[in-house]
């Protein structure tokens, strides 16, 4: 079973305040690391795919960076909301499987 | 948008009861996943279809069993519910492959009294 590992598990955070989260996953074997939000009574909703080491990407006040290389993404919330208030979920995909690996999650609560 | 449901949000079994949990995705999608969330341990994948009458275990199977009859619909079962079972189960498709972007259903939170 791969080892992909979030942290923080939970995170704090007033409105406003920018904050950031990691996600470490295997180095070797690199296919695709999937980033997803799941807040509460609704579906997880992916919020990005990222392949390419280096790569960023960008949805509103939400990015995100890879490197592959050492293995770990971090997701960034710049001036958070409270209706960023959520669980994050990182799954990493390898070769030599076709299985997306998921993470602990990180919750996030925003207070107003 | 794809569309993927789960028959109960909410299910309460007895010990021993055999459950059904009904997964349906409406956008023609090849694979199909059966999903339990506990806390801190992330989504655990119980059982992978990637098409009709085709199945594979996923890391957790025991005490789980699955069918998938129709390419839309993607069962699962739980033989005879136990108390370790309670959890929050959820169902995802995937257009081809099964690395892409997997969309859910709502989810199912069973309790086994």
């Amino acid at each position: 079973i791969l080892n992909v590992e979030q942290s923080p598990q939970s995170l704090h955070v007033q409105e406003g305040d920018s904050t950031n989260f990691t996600c470490s996953f295997p180095s070797s074997n690199f296919y695709a690391l999937h980033w997803y939000r799941w807040e509460t009574a609704k579906s997880p909703e992916a919020l990005f795919v990222m392949t390419l080491n280096g790569d960023e990407k960008k949805k509103g006040r939400i990015s995100a960076t890879l490197n592959t290389k050492e293995g770990y993404s971090y997701l960034y919330i710049k001036g958070s909301q409270p209706e960023d208030s959520a669980t994050y979920l990182c799954a990493f995909s390898g070769n030599a499987g076709n299985m997306l690996t998921f993470g602990g999650g990180t919750r996030l609560m925003v207070k107003p | 948008d794809v569309k993927v449901t789960q028959s109960s949000r909410y299910l309460v079994k007895r010990t021993g009861e055999k459950v059904f949990l009904e997964c349906v995705q409406d956008m023609d999608h090849e694979n199909m996943f059966w999903y339990r969330q506990d806390p801190g341990l992330g989504l655990r994948l119980i059982y992978f279809s990637y098409d009709v009458k085709m199945k594979e275990k996923g890391d957790i199977p025991e005490g789980y069993s699955v069918s998938r009859e129709k390419k839309e619909r993607f069962s699962l079962i739980l033989e005879s519910a136990s108390t370790n079972q309670t959890s929050m189960y959820l169902c995802a498709s995937s257009l081809v492959a099964a690395q892409e972007t997997q969309y859910f259903g709502p989810g199912t939170r069973l309790l086994v009294l």
